[in-house]
């Protein structure tokens, strides 16, 4: 157990439609990850919020948008879903902002399946 | 485009039977490697960072080891718990991780 949590599990919904996952950091992490996991992508970096700031951006879509709270747990929304967003969503977290000299812990999931 | 690439994609290995897993990685700036295990519907695990071409860390069974253009994960004398898809991932200098898509790893006992 890594000491990240994510919820829910997981979530199936229909095109079109909005979803929200929610990540808990590890105690005391103040940097969050989250990480896209298709198939035929591999695992994929999408953003990093580091004590409620965005600090790194990857190649997450417009229709994506993320933010992180004050008591440090983030929340990763999903809009107008498409049937390609189907995969594992990660979240990570690490100790301090950067991605070079930490080691990230990984959530459990959520699985994301839009028909 | 900074690319980590990793080969073989899959391998199987009788228990006791050592190998080695490849990371290849294009020349920009490496900060640092990592190497993760990552079990079926299970988030990736940590094992090792390495930062400087010539580094080696080592962990039960495994070492990884470090060059100026790919990275080594060795196994010796895997047991049938080894088995996972082990995932490396290089940070260029951009504040990201960009991950390999895996070797996935079965140890037939």
């Amino acid at each position: 157990d890594s000491g990240v949590t994510q919820t829910p599990k997981h979530l199936i919904t229909a095109t079109g439609q909005r979803v929200t996952l929610r990540c808990s950091p590890r105690s005391g992490d103040l940097s969050v990850y989250w990480y896209q996991q298709s198939l035929d992508q591999g695992l994929q970096f999408l953003i990093q919020y580091y004590n409620g700031e965005e600090r790194a951006k990857g190649n997450i879509l417009e229709r994506f948008s993320a933010q992180q709270f004050p008591d440090l747990h983030s929340e990763l929304n999903l809009s107008s879903l498409e049937l390609g967003d189907s995969a594992l969503y990660f979240c990570a977290s690490s100790v301090a902002p950067s991605a070079s000299y930490n080691e990230q812990f990984f959530g459990p999931g959520t699985r994301l399946t839009v028909l | 485009e900074d690319q980590v690439t990793q080969s073989p994609e899959a391998l199987r290995l009788q228990e006791g039977e050592s190998s080695s897993l490849n990371c290849s990685y294009t020349v920009s700036g490496l900060r640092g490697l990592f190497w993760y295990r990552q079990d079926p519907g299970k988030g990736p695990e940590f094992l090792f960072t390495l930062y400087s071409a010539g580094e080696e860390k080592e962990k039960e069974r495994l070492k990884a080891t470090l060059t100026k253009k790919e990275s080594f994960l060795h196994i010796t004398a895997p047991k049938p718990e080894d088995s996972a898809t082990y995932l490396c991932a290089a940070e260029f200098g951009n504040e990201k991780l960009t991950f390999g898509t895996g070797t996935r790893l079965t140890i037939i006992p």
